[in-house]
């Protein structure tokens, strides 16, 4: 067990509609990571958070966007879904920014939609 | 061009086997060498992380990193079914404060008795 807690773990909604995933970090860790993982592009880095401010985006869409909580948990809202929004999403946390920090993931949660 | 090259496999092998994982980059700038394992439904996990030429050992894992080729092999010695899995290179870089951590598209492997 990581000690990184997603929830839920599996969402089945309707195009055009708003999801929200939440994140729990490992205690202690600062920072909070998305990513996306689908069966054609593999893991994809969505955006990061260290204590609270957003520190780097990637490749996410702009109907998309997170934010991360002074309790340090993050959610990721998702909307006016697509069917190719459909994937795996996975939250990673680290203590601090450094390089050699390693990223610990959650399980993810899995999105369908339909 | 991705920035980071792996061959999704599958790969099937016998226990006991020798597995060599391997993965090519773009950029001469990744500072950081890692592989993830990931088991089917779960998030992915590190397993070997590395940052300078050469190889490093832990175990059965031997993380080897060729930077002047642009290359990084993870080889299993005596594979085992528990080693089933799909296994991640990733390469970091440490920019502007920030780490941007690239992850190869997994190869799956698969281990049988």
């Amino acid at each position: 067990d990581s000690g990184v807690t997603q929830t839920p773990k599996h969402l089945i909604t309707a195009t055009g509609q708003r999801v929200t995933l939440r994140c729990s970090p490992r205690s202690g860790d600062l920072s909070v990571y998305w990513y996306q993982q689908s069966l054609d592009q593999g893991l994809q880095f969505l955006i990061q958070y260290y204590n609270g401010e957003e520190r780097a985006k990637g490749n996410i869409l702009e109907r998309f966007s997170a934010q991360q909580f002074p309790d340090l948990h993050s959610e990721l809202n998702l909307s006016s879904l697509e069917l190719g929004d459909s994937a795996l999403y996975f939250c990673a946390s680290s203590v601090n920014l450094g390089p050699r920090e390693p990223l610990h993931f959650g399980n993810g949660t899995r999105l369908t939609v339909t | 061009q991705k920035e980071v090259e792996q061959d999704p496999g599958p790969l099937s092998v016998p226990e006991g086997a020798i597995v060599s994982l391997n993965c090519t980059y773009s950029n001469s700038a990744f500072q950081y060498f890692m592989w993830y394992r990931q088991y089917s439904r779960k998030g992915p996990e590190l397993l070997m992380y590395t940052y300078s030429s050469g190889n490093k050992e832990d175990g059965r894992f031997t993380a080897q990193v060729d930077k002047s080729s642009k290359y990084i092999s993870l080889f299993i010695r005596d594979s085992q079914p528990s080693d089933s899995a799909t296994y991640l290179c990733a390469m970091n870089l440490f920019s502007g404060g920030y780490n941007k951590l690239i992850f190869g598209a997994g190869t799956r492997l698969a281990v049988h008795p």
